[in-house]
């Protein structure tokens, strides 16, 4: 099973700040990544496939990067409705479908 | 527009049983990869199986042999037959469609309470 790690657990940015998130693979997954933004009572949101396209709707600040183990979402210029929890996760080897723990992004 | 729209949750003693539907509009259910993730009270996500536009299915290790995927062509829903209900398995329950460039498509969720 790949066990994806993200990190931190907790950010807490103000507003118009750059925030980096990291998800770890246990192995390779090439580009074979996604992340997902959740708030709270909701749903999911596709935010990124295949690392770094943004899914439809998705504003420019949204960028992410890495090949194979080591993975970044990046939110420049952070707004208030980006407070949420961010999961990566792979589909390169499955089953099972693997998330990430999480990352909760608190406004300042 | 594709929307999935979940039904069927509850509470439910542990050892018993459930089923729950994901009624599928704007896409026929059998077009794509389908799945069902869940999300425990306060925790992360966790995908729980997945039937294939070709009919496969998988399902993660904690539900192997106890929840059954399947697609009903008729009614264009997903399903999920879950049986021997452990307390472990309350959750919401969300259906998902697509896989490779990621779930796209989600439900609103359905919650699952299983306890005496």
């Amino acid at each position: 099973e790949v066990v994806m790690t993200q990190s931190p657990a907790t950010l807490s940015v103000s507003p118009g700040e750059r925030v980096t998130l990291s998800c770890r693979a246990s192995q390779s997954v090439r580009n074979n990544l996604v992340w997902y933004q959740q708030k709270p009572g909701q749903a999911p949101r596709l935010l990124i496939y295949a690392v770094s396209t943004r899914a439809t709707g998705i504003p420019a600040r949204f960028s992410g990067s890495g090949f194979g183990t080591d993975f970044t979402l990046t939110i420049t210029s952070l707004q208030s409705e980006d407070s949420a929890v961010y999961y990566c996760q792979q589909y390169d080897d499955w089953p099972p479908i693997t998330f990430g723990g999480g990352t909760k992004v608190e406004i300042k | 527009e594709v929307q999935l729209v979940e039904s069927g949750g509850g509470l439910v003693q542990p050892g018993g049983s459930l089923r729950l539907s994901c009624a599928v509009s704007g896409a026929t259910v059998n077009s794509d990869y389908m799945s069902w993730v869940r999300q425990a009270p306060g925790k992360g996500l966790e995908w729980v199986s997945i039937v294939y536009s070709s009919g496969g299915t998988y399902y993660a290790e904690s539900v192997k042999d106890r929840f059954s995927i399947f697609r009903d062509p008729s009614n264009n829903t997903l399903n999920l037959q879950m049986k021997s209900l452990r307390v472990e398995d309350t959750a919401i329950y969300y259906c998902a469609r697509g896989l490779v460039w990621g779930f796209k498509y989600w439900g609103q969720g359905v919650p699952v309470t299983v306890s005496s």
